[in-house]
Order: C-alpha cells, then sequence, then structure tokens
C-alpha cells in the first residue's frame, strides 16, 4: 500500500548548521511532494513543494530534493536558527488529500 | 488575514455526548479537508470537501460526519463520541484542484472521557 515516511524521528543540530530531513515513500505514481513544519500549539505549516518532474527546488534556506529512482526525499535547511525547531513532516499530495509521514523532530542546539 | 479558523481549541467531552467542531476559511477555496493527529501515527484524512455539498470520506471516517452546506464552513460532527476519537484535529482548505498545498488551522484539542 501506500506509505510516506522518514528515515529518523529525531534530529539535533547545532546552530548555525545546515539540516538535512530524510523522506522515504513508496508510491510511485505520485505526482506532488510537500514539506511541512508543525510548531508547539500550532497547525501544519507549507514550508515548499516539489513536482515528481523535478530533481530540486530551492526556496528561502530551503532545499528539497527528490531522487525517485530511490524514492528518497529530502529537506535542506541552511543555517538553522532557533526558530526552526520544530516537527517537520513530508507528505504526498493527489488532488484532494494529503498522505502525511509520522514526522521529524528537530531540535536547534545554541 | 487569510486563514483557516476552528473552534473550539480545546474540549473535554463525555462518551455519546454529541458535539460539532466548526471550521471556516476566508479564502474562497473549494477543498476542505478535516485531519486528525496522533502520536506516532502523524495525520490522517477524516473526510474531505471538493465543493458545497460535495463530500467523501478519507482513511478514518468512522465515527465522524461533515456537511458543506456553504463554501466557507465544513463542520465536523461526533454524533457519539468514545474515547478512541481522543485526538488533536485539524481543519485544512486549498484553492481547487490544480493547487497541493492545503493551509491548517490552529487545530482543536479534544478528550472524550
Amino acid at each position: 500500500g501506500e506509505s510516506v515516511g522518514l528515515h529518523l524521528p529525531t534530529l539535533s543540530v547545532q546552530e548555525g548548521d545546515n539540516s538535512i530531513i530524510n523522506c522515504a515513500y513508496s508510491n510511485s505514481a505520485s505526482d506532488y511532494f510537500i514539506w511541512y513544519k508543525q510548531e508547539s500549539g500550532k497547525g501544519p505549516q507549507f514550508i515548499i513543494d516539489i513536482r515528481s518532474n523535478m530533481d530540486k527546488r530551492q526556496g528561502q534556506r530551503v532545499t528539497v530534493l527528490l531522487n525517485k529512482t530511490v524514492k528518497h526525499l529530502s529537506l535542506q535547511i541552511a543555517a538553522t536558527q532557533p526558530g526552526d525547531s520544530a516537527v517537520y513532516f513530508c507528505a504526498e499530495a493527489n488532488d484532494y488529500k494529503l498522505s502525511f509521514g509520522a514526522g521529524t523532530t528537530v531540535t536547534v542546539r545554541a | 488575514e487569510a486563514q483557516v479558523t476552528q473552534n473550539p481549541r480545546y474540549l473535554i467531552t463525555v462518551t455519546g455526548k454529541k458535539l460539532t467542531v466548526t471550521c471556516s476559511q476566508n479564502m474562497n477555496h473549494e477543498y476542505m479537508s478535516w485531519y486528525r493527529q496522533d502520536p506516532g501515527l502523524g495525520l490522517r484524512q477524516i473526510y474531505y470537501s471538493m465543493n458545497v455539498e460535495v463530500t467523501d470520506k478519507g482513511d478514518v471516517p468512522e465515527g465522524y460526519k461533515v456537511s458543506r452546506k456553504e463554501k466557507r464552513n465544513f463542520p465536523l460532527i461526533l454524533e457519539s463520541p468514545s474515547p478512541n476519537q481522543t485526538s488533536l484535529y485539524f481543519c485544512a482548505s486549498k484553492r481547487d484542484s490544480a493547487t497541493w498545498g492545503y493551509t491548517f488551522g490552529s487545530g482543536t484539542r479534544l478528550t472524550v472521557v
């Protein structure tokens, strides 16, 4: 069946370092993948998305990489800041729903 | 401000007592959806709606009802809540089928005792 999952449940990063959050997916027919950030007490917030016909997409301090050969998705955060501490979810999108992985909790050390 | 508004933010209720969680969006979005979030399970879709009077089941619809009488509102109804419906609930909306990212509300934490 379909599944979207993250490799590691937690990630501790030194402030100023780059963060890499990984995600594996199983549905090769998915058209879109999205990364969400969820801070404590808040709803998921859209970070960046990537279409399945792309390998890389960059935003402000974030880059998403898609490797369709091994069904792997990653989110890179440059110069990690304390405000980046949150739970990060990858999600597989079709026209009416998002299928989420379980999330990676990122903690930024001062 | 463009947003999805849910009420209440917190709710404690007893088994079997009907309740409604309201959701409203001010972005004129066609699609709306309800998710529940549980530890270790991530977010799972309960119901979704593609437009007024058009709704369908998501992955975990049992024990829930929804309605979409107006474009902006999408209430979640628990006719007879049970303890296994204790969860964090999120309403979300998106413009249409050509957009992919949902905008989420701030969540409703429901406890059924």
